[in-house]
């Protein structure tokens, strides 16, 4: 049973760019969530996603966008990309009030 | 809003228990987690506990909860080298509140094990 699968695993970009960071739940799961997680830093909740729509959001500017599709993977946007948006991009997904499964990441990395 | 705190670093030699702290702040948590991280890694569900109990016991693992003082202990019995790692204290808020969708987690407190 595959559990949280993220694509890609690392990634560079440069300051200005675009970025499309994308999540494949555990079988089961229905929930969404993306986390920024900085060096040193413990993850910080960017948005979750149920049922194709955005249930809650964290502290983040409108540059973060998201998807849910149907089968319910999701996407992560980042507009305009800062060297402070450079992190480990953690998808977590569950299934109603369960627990949280994270994915291993994206490292993102802005020059 | 919600604030998590755990101390930064623990040595402990192999065979020891090791015990990390945690303290919370968001009276209204329905569930806290330890999560573990690898380096290079995303993280891994250790254990949970419910608000309204006050210990749970899995295998090497205990979690012992103080809701009053919203403090939140892991103990690992016999510590192995390959516990060496991250560990992240995470709340969940009340969804009556809002806060239900969402973890908060601390810094992480690094646990290195020594032979």
């Amino acid at each position: 049973d595959a559990g949280v699968t993220q694509s890609p695993t690392h990634l560079i970009k440069t300051r200005g760019q675009q970025v499309t960071l994308r999540c494949s739940p555990k079988s089961g799961h229905d929930t969404v969530s993306w986390y920024q997680q900085a060096l040193g830093q413990g993850p910080q909740f960017i948005f979750q996603y149920y049922e194709e729509e955005e249930r809650q959001r964290g502290n983040f500017p409108d540059r973060f966008s998201g998807h849910q599709f149907p089968n319910y993977s999701s996407e992560l946007n980042v507009n305009a990309l800062l060297l402070g948006d450079s992190a480990l991009y953690l998808c977590a997904s569950a299934r109603g009030e369960g627990g949280y499964t994270f994915g291993s990441g994206t490292r993102l990395t802005v020059v | 809003g919600e604030d998590v705190e755990q101390s930064l670093f623990l040595s402990v030699r192999e065979g020891d228990s090791s015990v990390i702290n945690c303290t919370y702040t968001d009276s209204s948590s329905t569930y806290l987690y330890w999560y573990k991280q690898e380096p290079g890694a995303g993280l891994q569900l250790l254990t949970y506990i419910f608000s309204n109990m006050d210990m749970k016991q899995d295998q090497r693992l205990t979690v012992l909860l103080n809701k009053k003082d919203k403090h939140l202990s892991l103990r690992i019995a016999d510590t192995q080298t390959g516990d060496s790692a991250i560990y992240f204290c995470a709340e969940r808020g009340s969804r009556a509140e809002g806060g239900g969708n969402k973890l908060t987690f601390g810094t992480g407190t690094q646990l290195k094990v020594e032979l």
